[in-house]
């Protein structure tokens, strides 16, 4: 298993520009999340999925767009970007480890928007 | 809303100190969470806390969890380098589905480990 993969790793965009952050998880997991790291600061959920075909709001979902397609992907997308989203992009899916569901994280995607 | 607090937020210490971390919240939970981050790396699971008086320990660190006072604390024992990192708690309140995991992290913990 390759577990969660996110693509790109870095990225720097121009206000206005519109760019979708891909993740991809191989475990079959149906929860997965999104969120963003801002420098010095603890992870704030953007948006979240519990299966293919449904998605919901986290805690800072503004600017931000969301689809489940399929189980194993749930790209991000950023429609307008402005400087106040540069910060570092984390999915994670949820799995279930000697009985307690924890969330496994992907690498992470740096972005700056100049 | 629910509020994590940590502190300290930065701690620097010497090898083979004992330290603590404290991580307050604000709403009723009896799951807790705690990770490390390596400087630009991404997040990794260090321990679950599931229930009132909850001790998990690995290696130098222990983790444990008080519901009533909404407090968890994670102990470092006789520190070494590689400890150094960034450890966050993060909580999920009671009324959440239980596999919802809907996390709220603190602001997390920069230690650093000096030789």
């Amino acid at each position: 298993n390759a577990g969660v993969t996110q693509t790109p790793k870095f990225r720097i965009l121009k206000i206005g520009q519109s760019m979708t952050l891909q993740c991809t998880q191989d475990m079959n997991h149906n929860y997965m999340y999104w969120y963003r790291q801002d420098p010095g600061m603890g992870l704030k959920l953007i948006y979240y999925s519990v299966g293919a075909g449904i998605t919901d709001k986290g805690e800072v979902p503004n600017g931000y767009n969301v689809s489940r397609s399929t189980t194993e992907d749930f790209p991000l997308r950023l429609e307008l970007a402005a400087p106040s989203q540069t910060s570092v992009y984390f999915c994670a899916s949820r799995l279930k480890l000697a009985g307690v569901y924890e969330q496994y994280f992907g690498p992470g995607t740096r972005l700056t928007v100049t | 809303e629910l509020k994590v607090e940590q502190n300290p937020l930065f701690l620097s210490m010497q090898e083979g100190k004992n330290y603590t971390i404290y991580c307050n919240y604000s709403t009723t939970s009896d799951r807790l969470y705690w990770y490390r981050q390596d400087p630009g790396k991404s997040l990794e699971s260090l321990f679950v806390l599931l229930s009132n008086g909850a001790v998990k320990q690995e290696g130098r660190l222990m983790a444990s969890l008080d519901t009533k006072a909404r407090l968890s604390t994670l102990h470092i024992t006789a520190a070494v380098h590689d400890l150094s990192a960034t450890y966050f708690c993060a909580v999920v309140p009671r009324q959440s589905n239980f596999g919802n995991e809907k996390l709220t992290f603190g602001t997390g913990t920069r230690l650093t480990i000096i030789p």
